[in-house]
C-alpha cells in the first residue's frame, strides 16, 4: 500500500517561494510518475504538474513559469517549489502517485493534503 | 481543448441509486477518465479508471456499489444502495499529451 505524506510551511509570505515535500512509503519512487495537485478553499482540484523518477516533468501551462518539481531518490520523496506566490496560491496542496501503465496519467494514491496560506 | 464538464450538484435518497455524468469536450470522446471521491474535510480518494468502452478498474477497497459506464463522450459513475458516507464531492479527471485536467466536481447530497 502506497502512503504519501506532504510536509512544509503552512504560511508563506507574498512574493516568496512555497516549498513542499512529499514522503513516499510502501513503494520505491523509482519507475513511477508523481504529481502535485492543489485545491483553493471551497474550490475544485487543479493539477500543478507531474514528474518521473528520472527528473523529467510536465507542468500546468498556467503555472509553468513559477513551478519546479524535483525528486530525491535517496529519501524516496519528491518536492514542489512555487515562486512569487500571491494570495491566489492559498490552497490545500496534495501529492499523488500516477498509476503505472503506459499512457496512464491518473492518480491512484493521494496524500492527505497540507494547507498553505499566503499572507503577510 | 481538453475539458471535462460535470453538473455542480446532485441528490438522491438513502438506499437509492444515483448516476453522475462527466462529459468530454469535442474531439476527445475516446479518452479514458478516472473518478475520485472527496468526502468532507478529507483528501481525494481514487475510485476507478473508466475506459471509453465502459470497462473499468477500481481502486483498493472500493465497494461493488460503485460502477462506471460510458456512452460516446459521456462517462458515468453509478452509486447504488446509497449510504450516508457517499455524500461527497466527485471529480472526474483525464489526461492528454503532457497535461492533466479535472472536471469541476459534482457535490452529491444523500437525502
Amino acid at each position: 500500500q502506497v502512503q504519501l505524506q506532504e510536509s512544509g510551511p503552512g504560511l508563506v509570505h507574498p512574493s516568496e517561494t512555497l516549498s513542499l515535500s512529499c514522503a513516499v512509503s510502501g513503494y520505491s519512487i523509482i519507475n513511477y510518475y508523481w504529481s502535485w495537485i492543489r485545491q483553493p478553499p471551497g474550490k475544485g482540484l487543479e493539477w500543478i504538474g507531474y514528474l518521473y523518477h528520472s527528473g523529467s516533468a510536465n507542468y500546468n501551462p498556467s503555472l509553468k513559469s513559477r513551478v519546479t518539481l524535483s525528486i530525491d531518490r535517496s529519501k524516496n520523496q519528491f518536492s514542489l517549489k512555487l515562486s512569487s506566490v500571491t494570495a491566489a496560491d492559498t490552497a490545500v496542496y496534495y501529492c499523488a502517485r500516477v498509476s503505472p501503465g503506459s499512457g496512464n496519467y491518473y492518480f491512484d494514491y493521494w496524500g492527505q493534503g497540507t494547507l498553505v496560506t499566503v499572507s503577510s | 481543448q481538453l475539458v471535462l464538464t460535470q453538473s455542480p450538484s446532485a441528490s438522491a435518497s438513502l438506499g437509492a441509486s444515483v448516476k453522475l455524468t462527466c462529459t468530454l469536450s469535442s474531439g476527445h470522446s475516446s479518452n479514458a477518465i478516472a473518478w475520485h471521491q472527496q468526502q468532507p474535510e478529507k483528501g481525494p480518494r481514487y475510485l476507478m479508471k473508466l475506459n471509453s468502452d465502459g470497462s473499468h478498474s477500481k481502486g483498493d477497497g472500493i465497494p461493488d456499489r460503485f460502477s462506471g459506464s460510458s456512452s460516446g463522450a459521456e462517462r458515468y459513475l453509478t452509486i447504488s444502495s446509497l449510504q450516508s458516507e457517499d455524500e461527497a464531492d466527485y471529480y472526474c479527471q483525464t489526461w492528454g499529451t503532457g497535461t492533466v485536467v479535472f472536471g469541476g466536481g459534482t457535490k452529491l447530497t444523500v437525502l
